[in-house]
């Protein structure tokens, strides 16, 4: 079963409007990592917020962590048109070994 | 820096063909990660390297799926024979250590007709 599930699946806004994507996971995790991809860039790391942190910023991103509720999620304020993209969280699990689990990713379109 | 460096890019056989992508991971990462990415989902850890040793293979199908990290440094990773359903880009990534964040290569995108 999948860790991490971002929602909502797609999100269109204008450009200058914030964007939130929401991640939901299921075991205890020692820290959250959210990624980028687009065509032009490929993958490309954003942010690692770790367990014992509720929040964390990078430039015009936001991201927060609710151990309690085992959720986390990516505000980007201020949204661009090369902001288009799909967002993943990631979750370290441990499964024998400790890896990054990925979820399906929140496909992201920011309109001129 | 040099980044993750994969190669080829693109890649189109026949089912029961096989194929091997190549990953050269940025210099003096130990860690160093392939993962499978199909059309509209997130990437999945196939094989994850410590310098040469294996830490992670449980989701690599290993009766046709093979890796390999010489010396600690470049990987390839092999498929014989390959399956219609192997058709996926083909991510490799590295790490500073296990538990950092991961820098990706471009990818190898696999067409298995």
């Amino acid at each position: 079963s999948q860790q991490g599930e971002e929602d909502p699946q797609a999100l269109s806004i204008q450009e200058g409007e914030n964007a939130t994507m929401n991640c939901s996971y299921k075991t205890s995790i020692n820290n959250l990592q959210w990624y980028r991809q687009n065509s032009g860039r490929g993958l490309v790391h954003l942010i690692l917020i770790r367990s014992n942190e509720r929040e964390k910023h990078s430039g015009r991103l936001r991201v927060t962590l609710d151990t309690s509720k085992k959720s986390s999620s990516l505000l980007i304020t201020a949204s661009r048109a090369a902001d288009t993209a799909s967002y993943f969280c990631a979750t370290d699990v441990v499964q024998g070994a400790q890896k990054l689990v990925f979820g399906q990713g929140t496909r992201l379109t920011i309109n001129p | 820096e040099a980044g993750v460096a994969q190669s080829p890019r693109y890649k189109i056989i026949e089912k029961r063909q096989s194929v091997a992508f190549w990953c050269n991971p940025i210099s003096g990462h130990a860690t160093l990660y392939w993962y499978q990415q199909i059309l509209g989902q997130g990437p999945k850890l196939l094989i994850q390297f410590q310098n040469n040793g294996v830490v992670d293979d449980s989701q690599l199908p290993k009766d046709r799926f093979s890796a390999e990290r010489l010396k600690g440094v470049d990987s390839t990773l092999k498929i014989q024979p390959a399956k219609l359903e192997d058709s996926a880009v083909y991510l490799c990534a590295s790490s500073l250590a296990r538990y950092n964040e991961q820098f990706f290569g471009p990818g190898t995108r696999l067409t298995v007709l």
